[in-house]
């Protein structure tokens, strides 16, 4: 089993639908989480934080279930330059520290 | 304009070559990382740095090696050992309070001749 997996997508999607990217962690020693954006043969930039309490940003909100190990990314309203790769982020300082990136989820938005 | 510098964007290596990735940054980050990705595929981490002149391997570090003699700048060097090195290299520096918030370069993309 990968330490961090996420939907293997793509996702195709008209503008201002809403869309949800779900990650899932292996390791429950996890301590910090966060999701990037990844446009094609980009770097990745981080796109927010997740904290336990669920945050929001805009059309985007992430939320963190420790207890099932599940993080998401909801997009509302999505917009033709959301298109992108999601990837998930997982952090643990168990054994030292270590960074897991998830494969990426890719997001079409169509017109 | 603070931020980090890979160069170059593209790099060709011909078989039996070292090649070196050059990577800097004026983020005054101390945490400083390597990760190889290819297509489809999510980062995986070759070689990070926590302070000046220390650095620990990743998770595919064969066929890699890694200086970090400044702090703004930790060269990655592809040796002929790394037997199939045609990826997407990213460079990043760690910042927020615990150096978790990832600050990546714009990458090198190495094909091999």
């Amino acid at each position: 089993r990968k330490e961090v997996e996420q939907d293997p997508g793509p996702f195709n999607v008209p503008e201002g639908a809403t869309v949800a990217f779900n990650c899932t962690y292996s390791n429950s020693a996890s301590q910090s989480f966060f999701w990037y954006r990844q446009d094609c043969r980009k770097e990745p930039k981080l796109l927010m934080s997740v904290y336990s309490s669920g945050n929001e940003d805009g059309r985007f909100t992430a939320q963190l279930n420790r207890a099932s190990q599940y993080i998401s990314l909801l997009i509302r309203d999505s917009k033709l330059s959301d298109s992108a790769t999601y990837l998930c982020v997982v952090n643990s300082h168990t054994g030292g520290f270590k960074t897991i990136f998830g494969a990426g989820t890719r997001l079409f938005v169509k017109a | 304009d603070g931020g980090i510098t890979q160069s170059p964007k593209y790099l060709f290596r011909k078989e039996g070559q070292n090649v070196t990735l050059s990577c800097e940054q004026n983020l005054n980050h101390d945490a400083m990382y390597w990760y190889r990705q290819d297509p489809g595929q999510g980062l995986r981490l070759i070689y990070y740095s926590q302070i000046v002149n220390d650095f620990q391997k990743g998770d595919i570090a064969e066929g890699y090696s890694v200086s970090r003699e400044k702090k703004e700048s930790f060269p990655l060097t592809v040796t002929s050992a790394q037997k199939n090195p045609t990826a997407f290299y990213l460079c990043a520096s760690g910042g927020g309070a615990t150096n978790e918030k990832l600050f990546f370069g714009s990458g090198t993309q190495l094909s091999v001749l």
